[in-house]
């Protein structure tokens, strides 16, 4: 069955750290690959898009995400992690045929950032 | 920049009552979605509209309907509420592409059925 899978549903980091989300997808053919992120009582705002080409992607707020097709995953990551990036993350994604614009979601990934 | 507008950002509501959720985007955007999302479930898509008048079901249709009788407009109806309907409800909009085109989402209507 097609699914994204979000491994982690919390993760804290310390200001200034690195940081690393995982997201993995199962369908037949690289689908589009997308990450929001949703900030405390607001709407999800699109973070980067993977569609083709270089397999890293820069995005907004300084964050970026590696495509590797031989493992399936799409993860976000950024060099150093502001206390204002504490939010919820989420991986998604639509397959490139049939797939209309419907997102299917990964469950989320909690961040809380220590200072 | 669009701007995805839904009505309330709260509501209370009574089993059994019938609940409407408006939602309004400025950017003559074609696709309109409606996601419930719960805590360790993401987000799950409802319905959704690629045209006016048009709807299609998403993956947890049971329980709700929509209606889009203009281009910007998409209202999610719950015709008889009930608790498991307890949620937060996102509205979004995309214009027309081939799948790549990003979600704009609204920033939400927190529903809690008593």
């Amino acid at each position: 069955a097609q699914s994204v899978t979000q491994p982690d549903i919390h993760i804290t980091v310390s200001e200034g750290a690195s940081l690393e989300l995982r997201c993995n997808y199962s369908y037949g053919a690289t689908p589009y690959l997308f990450w929001y992120v949703q900030s405390p009582g607001q709407g999800l705002q699109l973070l980067l898009k993977y569609f083709s080409g270089d397999t890293l992607v820069q995005g907004i707020k300084g964050f970026e995400a590696e495509f590797k097709r031989s493992q399936s995953s799409f993860n976000l990551r950024k060099p150093s992690v502001h206390w204002s990036d504490a939010a919820e993350y989420f991986c998604a994604v639509v397959p490139r045929k049939g797939g209309g614009n419907k997102l299917t979601f990964g469950t989320g990934t909690q961040l809380k950032v220590e200072l | 920049d669009v701007k995805v507008t839904q009505s309330s950002r709260y509501l209370v509501k009574r089993t059994g009552e019938k609940v409407f959720l408006e939602c309004v985007q400025d950017m003559d955007h074609e696709n309109m979605f409606w996601y419930r999302q719960d805590p360790g479930l993401g987000l799950r898509l409802i319905y959704f509209s690629y045209d006016v008048k048009m709807k299609e079901k998403g993956d947890i249709p049971e329980g709700y309907s929509v209606s889009r009788e203009k281009k910007e407009r998409f209202s999610l109806i719950l015709e008889s509420a009930s608790t498991n309907q307890t949620s937060m409800y996102l509205c979004a909009s995309s214009s027309r592409g081939a799948g790549g085109s990003p979600l704009h989402f609204g920033n939400g209507t927190r529903l809690t059925v008593t």
